[in-house]
């Protein structure tokens, strides 16, 4: 499968816990974003990289949120001291450069539960 | 008011029907305008992707943007059961956000047989 992948696709913690997810882009794709997802709702910006670069980074991203991208391949998030309000489909998608920036490519996400 | 508005349904038609979408907007520096599928549990699939204003078709598929109006729609023709889905817009400007996406609720679709 060539798609963008992340694991784990489902997370269960308790609050107070520290989670980490991965994100795999598509191959020779050189940017990648995070989004958040809650029920009933559209995506939610988060964080956006161009290669290894962090390039922006939404209010909904609070210190104890934290995004890499160590070599411009894949990335991680994770989040610290988790709240029940973390709760919630974390998206990652990919895009190559160029003028076709714009199509984002989405991943399966990983829904996180925090009891 | 959010920046993107998206009627969230429930949409329920019979197999067959045309089923128009559709979504408004306030920022006029949107550009860029996709819409997106997403099955239940599942990541968003990108369907259409139009620039700027006019039409776009692809099979059963119609995407329409009015940029006068702040309005774009998606039409689905011949619905089938397998279109049963929640569908996003989502768009974008050319600023320093670069491929930054904004997002509707979505409409969650039932194509019934």
């Amino acid at each position: 499968d060539t798609g963008v992948s992340q694991d784990p696709r489902h997370k269960i913690t308790k609050r107070g816990q520290n989670v980490t997810f991965r994100c795999d882009p598509i191959s020779e794709h050189n940017r990648l974003y995070w989004y958040r997802q809650t029920l009933g709702q559209g995506p939610e910006f988060l964080t956006y990289f161009q290669n290894e670069a962090q390039l922006e980074k939404s209010r909904l991203l609070s210190d104890r949120f934290s995004a890499e991208r160590p070599k411009g391949s894949f990335s991680t998030l994770e989040i610290q001291r988790t709240e029940q309000g973390d709760s919630a489909m974390y998206l990652c998608a990919s895009s190559p450069g160029g003028s076709s920036y714009n199509e984002q490519f989405f991943g399966p996400g990983t829904r996180l539960t925090v009891l | 008011q959010k920046e993107v508005e998206q009627d969230p349904g429930p949409l329920s038609v019979p197999e067959g029907a045309i089923v128009s979408l559709n979504c408004t907007y306030s920022n006029s520096a949107f550009q860029y305008f996709m819409w997106y599928r997403q099955y239940s549990r599942k990541g968003p699939e990108l369907l259409m992707y139009t620039y700027s204003s006019g039409n776009k078709e692809d099979g059963r598929f119609t995407a329409q943007v009015d940029k006068s109006s702040k309005y774009i729609s998606l039409f689905i023709r011949d619905s089938q059961p397998s279109d049963s889905a929640t569908y996003l817009c989502a768009m974008s400007d050319r600023g320093s956000t670069l491929g930054r996406l904004y997002f509707g609720r979505g409409t969650q679709l039932t194509v019934w047989p």
